[in-house]
């Protein structure tokens, strides 16, 4: 079961930066925080991912907070094709599987 | 363009049927992960094979089964098919068991588009 909790639905104009919250206070010392992103019945796309420093790469940031028990992923200028929902997933990184939640519903408007 | 080839796109066929969906995936990838994504569940972890062998099962119906063939495809076979079955499934690959460590990625394919009638 997915232990990462997100909120349900999120709006962005476009242009703004869309601040996706996560909260993982379950978090082993080495499990890493991905995030993904699935695009309207499109296969998930991989976007980041951190154990305890802050990550950045041409999508997104990552910002993890010291304790580890939360993350936010950054869109720094939102645009419409980041209307998706985003996931938030704990794991070590050699675990057979991702363990996928509900996500987070983000809607970029005009 | 992950890499990873899903097919049938779509699929339409009638309770009680068998189909096949195949998988092939990125080229070097030894890994490959079944997920099933109905409207009401979310995606599910179906299983994983790593080069060939079963490593990892999650909540995959007895009347599903899944292979890994030498050449590192994968066929999900559905049988005696259910209303319930509806769904997309979706394969992924990944060079080692889990997620690439170095990059956290599992690559997915765009998915098969299961209808039940």
């Amino acid at each position: 079961d997915a232990k990462t909790t997100q909120p349900t639905s999120m709006d962005c104009a476009e242009g703004r930066a869309a601040n996706l919250p996560c909260n993982h206070s379950t978090i082993s010392g080495n499990e890493y925080v991905y995030w993904y992103r699935q695009i309207h019945s499109q296969g998930p796309q991989y976007i980041i991912h951190g154990l305890k420093n802050n990550e950045t790469n041409e999508m997104a940031s990552l910002i993890i907070t010291e304790d580890r028990k939360s993350s936010t992923l950054i869109l720094p200028h939102a645009t419409l094709r980041d209307t998706a929902v985003y996931y938030c997933i704990e794991n070590t990184g050699t675990a057979s599987k991702l363990t996928f939640g509900t996500g987070t519903r983000l809607q970029v408007t005009l | 363009d992950s890499g990873v080839t899903q097919t049938p796109k779509h699929l339409i066929t009638a309770t009680g049927q068998r189909v096949t969906l195949r998988c092939s995936p990125r080229s070097g990838d030894l890994s490959v992960y079944w997920y099933q994504q109905s409207l009401d569940q979310g995606l599910q972890f179906l299983i994983q094979y790593y080069n060939g062998e079963e490593r990892a099962k999650g909540n995959i119906l007895e009347r599903f089964s899944a292979q890994q063939f030498p050449d590192l495809h994968s066929e999900l076979n559905l049988s005696s098919l259910e209303l319930g079955d509806s769904a997309l499934y979706f394969c992924a690959s990944s060079v080692g068991q889990g997620a690439n460590w170095w990059t956290g990625e599992l690559f997915f394919g765009e998915g098969s588009r299961l209808t039940v009638l």
